[in-house]
């Protein structure tokens, strides 16, 4: 069974830098074509892709965020780690982490619960 | 970066009705397309994959078609749980990108 759980702060200020971490069970980050993605949505809103970490050490980020954002692996502790620099209110948003697989056309088969985020001083 | 448009916005429909949800993409995804569902304080479920293929345990009266920038999503009889948010999400190779729609709301009319 996979499952995938969010953790990190609730609360951040205005220019600081968030980490989340996103800890999984039921597969291994080091089997081909396996991925962990990231996306977010604000209150209300629609959902939003950030970043893809892929088993090959492969990242993608999304060209908006670009510049923000880093995803790594550990795989020997089955953790992924986003980084978004220099948050700002409109960040505030429920973060999630999902597991991809090439057999399901690398779509988002398993979600974690998410974790929610406040930017505010 | 290919931009997901779907339609309508909201859809007010009754139960035993059919659905029919639409996603177009800004250009070619080929079948690089996913379905997901969404209920108030959820997180998403894969429902579609591959434009056409349904997701483990998914109910068969969910069904994707499409291919290339048009695609649809088909409830064929709507129950009770299936009034929800859907999205649609794009994972291109060529270029790479993976974008979301902005959702389409499924209310009980």
């Amino acid at each position: 069974q996979i499952t995938l759980k969010e953790s990190g702060p609730t609360l951040v200020k205005p220019t600081q830098t968030l980490t989340l971490t996103c800890t999984f069970s039921g597969f291994s980050l080091s089997t081909s074509g396996v991925g962990v993605g990231w996306i977010r949505q604000p209150p209300g809103k629609a959902l939003e892709w950030l970043a893809l970490i892929y088993w090959d050490d492969d990242k993608r980020y999304s060209p908006s965020l670009k510049s923000r954002l880093t995803i790594t692996k550990d795989t020997s502790k089955n953790q992924v780690v986003l980084t978004m620099t220099n948050m700002d209110p409109v960040d505030t948003a429920t973060y999630y982490c999902a597991h991809s697989q090439a057999g399901t056309g690398d779509a988002f088969d398993i979600w974690g619960q998410g974790t929610m985020v406040t930017v505010s001083s | 970066e290919i931009v997901l448009t779907q339609s309508p916005a909201t859809l007010s429909l009754s139960p035993g009705e059919r659905a029919t949800l639409s996603c177009r993409a800004s250009q070619s995804v080929s079948s690089y397309l996913a379905w997901y569902q969404q209920k108030p304080g959820q997180a998403p479920r894969l429902l579609i994959y591959d434009a056409s293929n349904r997701a483990t345990g998914i109910p068969a009266r969910f069904s994707g078609s499409g291919s290339g920038t048009d695609f649809t999503l088909t409830i064929s009889s709507l129950e009770p749980e299936d009034f929800a948010v859907y999205y649609c999400q794009q994972r291109s190779n060529w270029p790479w990108g993976c974008t979301f729609g902005q959702g389409t709301k499924l209310e009980i009319k």
